[in-house]
Formats: structure tokens, C-alpha cells, sequence
């Protein structure tokens, strides 16, 4: 969608070198997640945010972490990489409501 | 424990037949989402089901939601090839935070 960029979009990575993912949206949207996709596990929600500077852990935080200083940008970062990091990661956004979610295009990240 | 399952995990169909994804969820919520996503590509929103007994349709697709049996069905009739794709259903337990815990997915292919 074109409200919503993730980068990069593409990233190789070494184990226990440091990887931030960024979610920018030009949306205004107040809800912004993380999840990653695995096969066999679908969509797993790793932290999500419902406000600048407020955010809560999702299903799979461990090794994640995350930083939401303004609306339109929701970082996520991995300390130190581990190869089960190897994933697809997916930002989403939401407004108020009935709350359906955006996503962005994903970012495939491999940790060797 | 917050859980969402769906079955099956991979449906095989000939064109013009009828089908139904099943999605259970694990305690109370009275929101839950269809999306569908095409090999490779991100999520897009199918339906929004925001109460009991709710129905929506949407060409071939129709979708319904009990939330006494914590049960959604996604009810494909007459299946055409352009169907194929994966299906989540999505379900919101956290009431003002908007968590949404995600389905494994049901991965649908229509056969010509």
C-alpha cells in the first residue's frame, strides 16, 4: 500500500550483528504492529503500538524490541540476530474503528 | 492462552465446488477479520465481523461469525482459479489496545 513503507525491503545478516526494520506510514493511523510470517505459524504479532510511545508486546517479543517516537514511524530492532529471526516481517496500521488492518509490503530478512 | 486456529491448512478444490474454512478462537471477542494474501505479496482485508451472528458477502465469499462458539466460517461457493490464495482469519482480544492475534492460515487452491 502506498501509505505504508517498509525498509529494507531485502536484508542478509550475519548472526549477533544489530537489524532495525523501519515501518514509516503517511496514514495518520493511531495502531501500528509487527508480525512476522513463518510457514506453518501464519502471522505472529511480535510488538505492536497504540500511540506514540506506547507500545506492548505481541506473541513472539523475545530478541525484539521496539521504538515509536512519532505517528508515522514504528521501528523494530533485533539486538543481535539469530538465524530463527530469519522471517518476513510485516508492519501493519490501524485507525479507530473498526480497526482493519494495513499492511505494509513486508521485508524479508535473512541471518546467516 | 490467547489462540487462533484454522482448518484446514491447505484445501484442494476443483472449480465449481463449495467449501468452508473454519476458524476457532480460544476465549471471548466479538471482532474478527478475514484477509487474504496471494503467494508472495502482503495481506489485503477481506471482512470485518463485528458481532454476533454478523454475515458478509462478497461475490464468492461469504463470511459469519458465532461468537458463543468462538467459531468463523469463510464459505467459498462455486470456487474459481482466481480464488488461490491464502486465507487468515484474525480475532481482537484485547478491548481498546486492539491486539490482533492471528490464524495460521489456510492455504486455498483451486484446480481448473
Amino acid at each position: 500500500d502506498a501509505g505504508i513503507t517498509q525498509s529494507p525491503r531485502h536484508k542478509v545478516t550475519e548472526t549477533g550483528t544489530p537489524v532495525t526494520l523501519r515501518c514509516h506510514q503517511t496514514e495518520n493511523h493511531r495502531y501500528m504492529y509487527w508480525y512476522r510470517q513463518d510457514p506453518g505459524h501464519g502471522l505472529r504479532l511480535i510488538h505492536y503500538s497504540y500511540g506514540v510511545k506506547d507500545t506492548d508486546k505481541g506473541e513472539v517479543s523475545d530478541g525484539y524490541s521496539v521504538s515509536r517516537s512519532k505517528t508515522e514511524d514504528f521501528l523494530l530492532t533485533l539486538e543481535s540476530a539469530t538465524s530463527s529471526q530469519t522471517s518476513v516481517y510485516f508492519c501493519a496500521t490501524a485507525n479507530s474503528g473498526a480497526n482493519v488492518l494495513t499492511f505494509g509490503a513486508g521485508s524479508r530478512l535473512t541471518v546467516l | 492462552e490467547l489462540k487462533v486456529e484454522q482448518n484446514p491448512l491447505f484445501l484442494s478444490m476443483q472449480e465449481g465446488k463449495n467449501y468452508t474454512i473454519y476458524c476457532n478462537y480460544s476465549t471471548t471477542s466479538d471482532r474478527l477479520y478475514w484477509y487474504r494474501q496471494d503467494p508472495g505479496k502482503s495481506l489485503e482485508s477481506l471482512f470485518v465481523l463485528l458481532s454476533n451472528g454478523a454475515v458478509k458477502q462478497e461475490g464468492r465469499l461469504m463470511a459469519s461469525l458465532d461468537t458463543k462458539a468462538r467459531l468463523s466460517t469463510l464459505h467459498i461457493t462455486a470456487a474459481v482459479h482466481d480464488l488461490s490464495a491464502t486465507y487468515f482469519c484474525a480475532v481482537d482480544f484485547s478491548r481498546g489496545t486492539y491486539k490482533y492475534i492471528f490464524g495460521t492460515g489456510t492455504r486455498l487452491k483451486v484446480l481448473a
